[in-house]
């Protein structure tokens, strides 16, 4: 069965950074994209980029561009996102979720999700 | 960038009732967008995608259409298991989410 088991809570002061992993299992790793999606605590989800593990290509929304890096290690299926320059607003939790079938956006497996949370 | 606008933001519903929610897209996305069920604490969870299909394992209950700009998920007769909040998806041009529906008891 499709698993995505991501690495634990973080707690981090403003200006660092954080990266968070998301290991994958059950399925052959490099032929669905994994996305990256946030939620602010009490607030709605906000897409946040995507990687093709298949090469690493990435694509990244607008808003963290700069910022936000996603890479993978096909060695041990797992996927990163970090991100830099932390603020306040960057407090949520983050999950990996795979696309349903192959290389599509509609996410059809989530991670447990992490929480970051960014304070001084 | 696409906006997609979700009304209403919250619904107070019983038992039973037939449930409507409505995502509108700030321009045409085809039929490229997707509906979640997200329950606090947990992460959503894929129920519609493609506008009109079934994700499985998912209940008959729930159904999607539209097309274009404007869809709605529709749950025929509300369990107390749907008691949730509802986001929609488009995936037309990357992946952006509506604001959310909470669905709550009436």
């Amino acid at each position: 069965q499709v698993q995505l088991v991501q690495s634990g809570a973080e707690l981090k002061k403003p200006g660092a950074s954080v990266k968070v992993s998301c290991k994958a299992s059950g399925y052959t790793f490099t032929n669905y994209y994994m996305h990256w999606v946030r939620q602010a605590p009490g607030q709605g989800l906000e897409w946040m980029g995507i990687i093709n593990p298949n090469g690493g290509i990435t694509s990244y929304a607008q808003k963290l561009q700069g910022r936000v890096t996603m890479t993978r290690d096909t060695s041990t299926s797992t996927v990163y996102m970090e991100l830099s320059s932390l603020t306040s607003e960057d407090t949520a939790f983050y999950y990996c979720a795979r696309g349903r079938s192959g290389y599509t956006y509609d996410l059809g497996y989530w991670g447990q999700g992490t929480l970051v949370t960014v304070s001084s | 960038d696409i906006q997609l606008t979700q009304s209403p933001s919250t619904l107070s519903a019983s038992v039973g009732d037939r449930v409507t929610i409505t995502c509108r897209a700030s321009q045409s996305i085809s039929s490229w967008l997707a509906w979640y069920q997200q329950k606090p604490g947990k992460a959503p969870k894929l129920l519609i995608y493609k506008a009109s299909s079934l994700e499985s394992g998912v209940p008959s209950r729930f159904s999607g259409s539209g097309s274009g700009t404007e869809f709605t998920l529709t749950i025929s007769s509300l369990q107390p298991d749907d008691f949730a909040t509802y986001y929609c998806q488009q995936y037309n041009t990357i992946g952006t989410f509506g604001q959310g529906t909470k669905v709550e008891i009436k």
